[in-house]
């Protein structure tokens, strides 16, 4: 089955500071893997999400992530982060035979002025 | 003109009873789905349904039993329920979800509080 690790439970970055929240998976050669954002008290909304093609994916919010298959992670980066920026991040990508999404644990990320 | 709704968004109610909550998607998707997050924030897919037909099943306790009148709607009922069904429950739709590479839109959430 397919696992989507997180290592990173919270993390702390000061407002106008780049980000990086690191995401690896463990199945698929050439897997479909995706960038969820939590706002607090909200529901999921979708970032990027990465197919095939360009590794380098652009998404909204000014986010993007790069898929590196030789170390299996789907990394996702902000060169400057805003106070609303605060959230919860999930990585996810679907399971064997494509037909459910495996989340990951999530990172909280939290903004100091 | 929210695009995936649930109701009710807080649901505060005693161990042993029933209870039901609602989604509607105005997407015109085809897939629906329940998802738990629990106090740790770990999101686990619990069902999906395609056109009002059971797709996925994953292993939870029969006194879940989600409800499909049509293809916008995906109800979920809880019988009996316990201490540990207290979560944030979330409702979700697709396109086509019968691959999972299809961009999921969720609604706002039901916080479930089992007393």
């Amino acid at each position: 089955a397919q696992s989507v690790t997180q290592p990173d439970i919270h993390i702390t970055v000061s407002e106008g500071a780049s980000l990086e929240l690191r995401c690896n998976y463990s199945y698929g050669a050439t897997p479909y893997l995706f960038w969820y954002v939590q706002s607090p008290g909200q529901g999921l909304q979708l970032l990027l999400k990465y197919f095939s093609g360009d590794t380098l994916v652009q998404g909204i919010k000014g986010f993007e992530a790069e898929f590196k298959r030789s170390q299996s992670s789907f990394n996702l980066r902000k060169p400057s982060v805003h106070w609303s920026d605060a959230a919860e991040y999930f990585c996810a990508a679907p399971d064997f035979g494509n037909e459910k999404l495996t989340f990951g644990t999530g990172t909280r990320l939290t903004i100091i002025p | 003109d929210t695009a995936v709704s649930q109701t009710p968004k807080y649901l505060v109610t005693q161990m042993g009873n029933d209870k039901s909550i609602k989604c509607e998607q105005n997407l015109g998707h085809d897939t629906m789905y329940w998802y738990k997050q629990d106090s740790k924030k770990f999101l686990k897919i619990m069902f999906s349904y395609n056109n009002k037909e059971l797709i996925i099943n994953e292993t939870v306790p029969n006194r879940f039993s989600p409800k499909s009148p049509d293809k916008a709607h995906l109800n979920l009922h809880i019988n009996s329920l316990e201490l540990g069904d207290s979560a944030v429950y979330f409702c979700a739709s697709s396109q086509d979800g019968t691959s999972g590479v299809d961009t999921q839109y969720f609604g706002p959430g039901t916080r479930l509080t089992v007393l």
